[in-house]
């Protein structure tokens, strides 16, 4: 069964802390990507990264930044959290190929609270 | 400016019928591919159907199928047979080829299945 993990599934920061939001596939996937969810807007793509300590921006990157030091595990940093970072973020992966399905797979999401 | 336009907030259906969920894209690309997930209150991303922009049928995947009109530029999901564990948000989601990997969510249309 493919799976993508996180490593929280809540979280409570102070504003100023930095974090960590861990995300792990076992699928052997190239991509990988985070996301941030907020109610009306939708999915917005924060960052992702097609290889290993490859990585791109997404739509929304300010004040994160990402790490991808081995192919299953893709980390998300929040140098400084900010009470506007309150969120809810997903992580997906995927297989390489922008034709045909290749769909991301999600991990259940991390819903962090900045105070 | 948006790439996928889902128009409807919320959408009630009773058990047993059908519905349909409306979404509209905006691409110059001749090749993408067009996602549907759904999202129930756990929070995690289930990926539900796809439909290639060259493919000439439209998509089914068991009681889900994809209305997809291309000259329109809309791929509307449609669920027969609503069952009560239907209710979940679902987005609608878009991958130009030429533009890498990433996916383009919709806002989302929450839906609530009645008894």
């Amino acid at each position: 069964d493919v799976k993508v993990t996180q490593s929280s599934r809540y979280l409570v920061k102070r504003t100023g802390e930095k974090v960590f939001l861990e995300c792990v596939q076992d699928m052997d996937h190239e991509n990988m990507f985070w996301y941030r969810q907020d109610p009306g807007l939708g999915l917005r793509l924060i960052y992702f990264s097609y290889d290993v300590k490859m990585k791109e921006k997404g739509d929304i990157p300010e004040g994160y930044s990402v790490s991808r030091e081995k192919k299953e595990r893709f980390s998300l940093i929040l140098e400084s959290a900010s009470t506007n970072q309150t969120s809810m973020y997903l992580c997906a992966s995927s297989p390489s190929g922008t034709s045909g399905i290749n769909e991301q797979f999600f991990g259940p999401g991390t819903r962090l609270t900045v105070l | 400016a948006q790439k996928i336009t889902q128009t409807q907030p919320g959408m009630f259906v009773q058990e047993k019928e059908a519905v349909t969920l409306d979404c509209t894209y905006d691409t110059s690309d001749p090749s993408y591919g067009l996602f549907w997930y759904k999202q129930p209150s756990s929070g995690e991303m289930i990926f539900l159907i796809y439909q290639g922009s060259y493919d000439q049928q439209n998509a089914t995947e068991g009681r889900y199928s994809l209305n997809f009109q291309k000259a329109r530029k809309s791929a509307n999901l449609v669920i027969s047979a609503s069952q009560l564990g239907d209710s979940a948000m679902y987005f609608c989601a878009m991958r130009e080829v030429n533009s890498g990997y990433a996916l383009n969510f919709g806002k989302g249309t929450s839906l609530l299945v009645t008894p």
